[in-house]
Order: C-alpha cells, then structure tokens, then sequence
C-alpha cells in the first residue's frame, strides 16, 4: 500500500501571510497517462472534509484561488497564498494511483497565530 | 444540491453489529460510484468500501474485511453499510462519499456526508 506521510502536522500562520504544507508518497503518483492521482482536503472544525484539489493541482469548483496545489511524482505541495481566518482546520492529502485502498496523509492542523 | 444523509449509527457491543443507511439527492445516484470513509476520535480519514455504479465492483480495506459489507439500491437512491462483528476499534464517524472520475479512474471524492457516528463498547 502506499503511504502518505504530511508535514508539518501542525502549522501556526498569521492572517495575511502564505503557508505551505507538504505531503510525500511512498511511491510515485504519476500514472503512465500523465496524471496525478493525488486530492487535498479540508476538513474545518466540526465539518466534514471538503475537496479542495484534485488531480494535484486542479481546485475543486468553489474553493478560492488563494489555494494552489503543485507537485509530481513522490513531493507534493498544498500553497495558500494569504491565510485567512476562515482557512483553518485540517488538511488531508490523499492518494488515488494504488487503489484500493486510497490512503490518507495524518493531516495538517492549521491555526490561526 | 447535492446531499448525502447518514443514518443508523449508535451504541453497540463489541461483536454486535450495525447497519448504516445513507440517502442520496439532488444528482442521478446510479451514475456515480459511493464509499464510505471513517474517522475515529481525534484521528484522521480511513477509506473502509467503495461500490461502483452498478454495485458490480466493490472493495473494502482490509481492517474491515470479511465482516462489512457494502451495498446500494440505485432504485432508493441509497447506500448501505452492514457491519458485523464490530470490534472497539471500529468506533469512528463514518462519511458517506461520492466518488467522481478523473483521468480515467475514481480518484476524488467530491462530495460529503454529514456522518454518522458508530460507538463500540461494553
């Protein structure tokens, strides 16, 4: 199975300014198709999780362009360009290349300084 | 809108069992494949079962194997989880998903329940 592994696993940020959080596989995720088989999500307290990218890079309908999924192969990066109050929560990056099963990273908690 | 609603969690004994429901609107429910996902308290996602359009294809991860099983009626546009021989580590809230196709594959799960949490203890 592959193994995604996140971090950091928690992540203070002031509003206003950028933040990243990397997620890394143990395998590649590039198919031979050329795609990336790689989602992040958002899970805001108390809510279920919510798609933010899908295909690495690709945002889901909805979700500001502040947010910027980047990447290949085993390294991949989840950018937020000004962190807003509304940001925080936590951020899974999932795999899709290897299934079943899809693997979730251990999330990322984002805060609020 | 689309929406996905839970129903049939609660309290149940170890090795005891539950069945999960969970409705469907707003999409064509017997076009899209569904899963369910759980997370245990405090914890992060677990991908537990998907079934394919036609409930043809199914899959469960292997800690859940061999005692749920997945199902659906695209007739009810519903979607259901049995779940026997429940053990303490099964406790979690369990999300019914959609699943929806990118290159080629179901790859990204667009959409969420509310979940249903499925307490196991003595």
């Amino acid at each position: 199975d592959i193994v995604m592994t996140q971090s950091p696993l928690s992540l203070p940020v002031t509003p206003g300014e950028p933040a990243s959080i990397s997620c890394r596989s143990s395998q590649s995720l590039l198919h031979s198709n050329g795609y990336i088989y790689l989602d992040w999500y958002l899970q805001k307290p108390g809510q279920s999780p919510q798609l933010l990218i899908y295909l690495a890079s690709n945002r889901a309908s909805g979700v500001p362009d502040r947010f910027s999924g980047s990447g290949s192969g085993t390294d991949f990066t989840l950018k937020i360009s000004r962190v807003e109050a509304e940001d925080v929560g936590v951020y899974y990056c999932m795999q899709a290349l290897q299934i079943p099963p899809y693997s979730f990273g251990q999330g990322t908690r984002l805060e609020i300084k | 809108e689309v929406q996905l609603v839970e129903s049939g969690g609660g309290l149940v004994k170890p090795g005891g069992s539950l069945r999960l429901s969970c409705g469907a609107s707003g999409y064509t429910f017997k076009d899209y494949t569904m899963n369910w996902v759980r997370q245990a308290p405090g914890k992060g996602l677990e991908w537990v079962s998907s079934i394919n359009s036609g409930g043809i294809y199914i899959h469960y991860a292997d800690s859940v194997k061999g005692r749920f099983t997945i199902s659906r009626d695209n007739t009810k546009n519903s979607l259901f989880l049995q779940m026997n021989s429940l053990r303490v580590d099964d406790t979690a809230v369990y999300y019914c998903v959609r699943g929806v196709s990118g290159g080629g594959r179901v790859s990204t799960f667009d959409y969420w329940g509310q979940g249903t949490l499925v307490t196991v203890s003595s």
